[in-house]
């Protein structure tokens, strides 16, 4: 079935506990994204990646980092969590690169940093 | 800055109702827009946008550049449409602006 995935799908951890939230898709999809969504504030984007080797900031970079070294991969690092990253997360993918193509989203991780 | 304002966060209708979701966007460039919706236990997933010009499930959007609004419509409102609404604009080639969602409760 052609879907995103994301791992794990609910996690508590605590400040400083570096952790990997990972995310792939099996659709060939050049352009991927993630996303934080937290009460009253929809969905933020905090990195995408239009290729393999090509990521670029979104509107919250601050705490994460991200790698594509595959073209079906693009996991959310966390070094440092802190608790102002509790939040829900959503990978997101598009066959394209540029905003005119649909996406398809992940199921979401629910992050708790104690 | 760019910017989506969804001003509703709740709306209730009767089934057979007409049905307007309103958002609201700010940018100055040429906009991308998109409704998107997530259904109880499901995925966020692709309703409809601007340049597609199509009709989803009774809904029709229509974007007005001088209002910058970019309303979702139906006019007879179903039970099954009832659900999470998030108006998004896409900007600058690769980014996207989601609004805070708009949770559509029809009726029966």
């Amino acid at each position: 079935e052609a879907q995103v995935t994301q791992n794990p799908r609910y996690l508590i951890t605590v400040t400083g506990k570096k952790l990997t939230v990972t995310c792939s898709q099996n659709m060939n999809h050049e352009y991927m994204s993630w996303y934080r969504q937290d009460p009253g504030l929809g969905l933020r984007q905090i990195y995408y990646s239009m290729n393999v080797e090509v990521t670029d900031k979104g509107d919250v970079p601050e705490g994460y980092k991200v790698s594509r070294k595959e073209k079906r991969n693009f996991p959310l690092i966390l070094e440092s969590p802190s608790p102002n990253q509790t939040s829900l997360y959503f990978c997101a993918s598009s066959l394209f690169a540029g905003v005119t193509d649909t996406q398809y989203f992940g199921p979401g991780t629910r992050l708790t940093v104690l | 800055a760019q910017r989506v304002t969804q001003p509703e966060k709740l709306l209730s209708v009767f089934k057979g109702a007409p049905v307007e979701l309103k958002c609201n966007y700010s940018y100055s460039g040429s906009p991308e827009l998109f409704w998107y919706v997530q259904y109880s236990r499901q995925r966020l997933q692709l309703l409809l946008r601007h340049i597609s010009r199509e009709s989803i499930k009774g809904f029709t959007a229509d974007l007005n550049k001088g209002e910058t609004s970019f309303h979702l419509k139906k006019p007879f409102a179903q039970e099954e449409d009832s659900a999470m609404y998030y108006c998004a604009l896409g900007y600058n080639f690769n980014k996207f602006y989601f609004g805070s969602g708009t949770k559509l409760n029809v009726k029966p």
